[in-house]
């Protein structure tokens, strides 16, 4: 099960909305599994920002958004702020295959 | 408030084990799973495997089949992870995270802090 597929980085402008996909396969991302979202900061543990595909966590910004179309789950970020430079992963769940989870490759968020 | 506290930071010499704890304080721990996530430096996450307490089943990844052991002990709500043969490339970031199914299925709601485990000789 390879890892599923991220852009490097995205960049933004204060203000700005920015999208950031996650490209898995039929077996992960395109299946009915759920796919989740984590924020890391350097040096921090990561933080869920969003579980299957669209909800999020009780603290966590509606600037955040997921959703799904096909095998890419998409991570959008709106109102784009200083404090949401970080490095970002996507996760989904592969069914019951081993590993039962596959993450993203990551994708740093830069604020311009 | 459930917190997860990971033991500290270690080096190992290749060929040998580390075992890092995981210890959950401020709420029930053996009806949720516990998976361990590792990152090396400057490199992405990636799930090792689980456990569910309760049942004291584990599962693991198959890169890592044969070299590790997850394991929980509820009457201290602690899960263990233990890695067997380690080799320089294993020097990562550990983590264990929760699974709340109930209310996050499928995804990692609560974390450690981390524990770096460095393999050098």
């Amino acid at each position: 099960q390879s890892a599923l597929t991220q852009p490097a980085s995205v960049s933004g402008s204060p203000g700005q909305s920015i999208m950031i996909s996650c490209t898995g396969t039929s077996s992960d991302v395109g299946s009915y599994n759920p796919v989740s979202w984590y924020q890391q900061h350097p040096g921090k543990a990561p933080k869920l920002m969003i579980y299957e595909v669209n909800k999020r966590p009780s603290g966590v910004s509606n600037r955040f958004s997921g959703s799904k179309s096909g095998n890419t789950a998409s991570l959008t970020i709106s109102g784009l702020q200083a404090e949401d430079e970080a490095d970002y992963y996507c996760c989904s769940y592969a069914g019951s295959s081993t590993p039962f989870y596959v993450f993203g490759t990551g994708t740093t968020v830069t604020v311009l | 408030q459930v917190q997860l506290v990971q033991s500290g930071a270690e080096v190992k010499k290749p060929g040998s084990s580390v075992k890092v704890s995981c210890k959950a304080s401020g709420g029930t721990f053996s009806s949720y799973a516990i998976s361990w996530v590792r990152q090396a430096p400057g490199q992405g996450l990636e799930w090792m495997g689980g456990i569910i307490p309760i049942l004291a089943i584990a599962n693991y990844a198959q890169k890592f089949q044969g070299r590790v052991t997850i394991t929980a002990d509820k009457s201290t709500s602690t899960a263990y992870m233990e890695l067997r043969s380690l080799r320089s490339e294993d020097t990562a970031v550990y983590y264990c995270a929760r699974e709340d199914s109930g209310t996050y299925p499928d995804a990692f709601d609560i974390w450690g802090q981390g524990t770096l485990v460095t393999v050098s000789s």
